[in-house]
């Protein structure tokens, strides 16, 4: 496709259901990158893909939050058992090699009720 | 660890008037340094960049120069525009970070007719 994109746009669950949220980077992209929004915290890492593996998932603030991609192109991030500090907005975003990231999705808002 | 500190929002300029948002940084190694931008209700856009010492991105009118110095990547630009308005986020990587975003905590500009 033409830019990232990331689906759903809005997601609004119920506290301590599970969620899936997806990632289709730009076609050739090697690297991908997960990354959260929100009010209190700013912008904060969680999670970098180069191909299939993810080198560093540093940032994932517990593990209820996991990530796979498949086919070194969509990923998939899933928070089990939300919680209601995990309302945010969930960007992706992704680049040729690494080295920043520099195409960023429009994001998924999550609400947890 | 590497972290950006931005000067803190909202700036608020007149149209036409000059603007400069401050940031600097404190990293290992020789990070790469990024401006983003994200306009209401719109997803993170990359603005302008510089990979080494002494560098300028230019983008749009805006400006900043990599100043290894004073650890520095001011945004500059000489004459704002209403739909200047947004929120502007100074961010790096470097190798050490494998290549993820650290992000400033943005500024918001409102530029007013």
């Amino acid at each position: 496709g033409a830019g990232v994109s990331q689906s759903p746009s809005n997601k609004v669950t119920e506290k301590g259901k599970d969620v899936e949220l997806r990632c289709d980077p730009i076609s050739g992209h090697t690297a991908l990158y997960w990354y959260r929004q929100s009010l209190g915290q700013g912008l904060e890492f969680l999670i970098y893909f180069q191909g299939n593996s993810a080198p560093d998932k540093s940032g994932l603030p517990s593990d209820r939050f996991s990530a796979e991609r498949t086919g070194g192109s969509v990923s998939t991030l899933t928070i089990q058992r939300t919680q209601q500090e995990d309302s945010a907005v969930y960007l992706c975003a992704s680049s040729p090699e690494g080295g920043g990231a520099e195409f960023f999705g429009p994001g998924t808002r999550l609400t947890v009720l | 660890g590497d972290s950006v500190t931005q000067m803190e929002g909202p700036v608020t300029l007149s149209e036409e008037a000059f603007l400069t948002i401050n940031c600097t940084y404190t990293a290992t190694g020789y990070p790469s340094l990024f401006w983003y931008v994200q306009y209401p209700g719109e997803g993170l856009q990359l603005l302008l960049k510089a990979t080494k010492a002494d560098d300028k991105g230019s983008n749009k009118g805006f400006e900043a120069t990599y100043r290894k110095e004073t650890t520095s990547f001011h945004l500059e630009k000489g004459s704002v525009q209403v739909s200047d308005s947004a929120v502007y986020f100074c961010a790096l990587t470097s190798l050490s970070n494998t290549g993820k975003l650290i992000f400033g905590q943005g500024t918001t500009l409102q530029v007013k007719p």
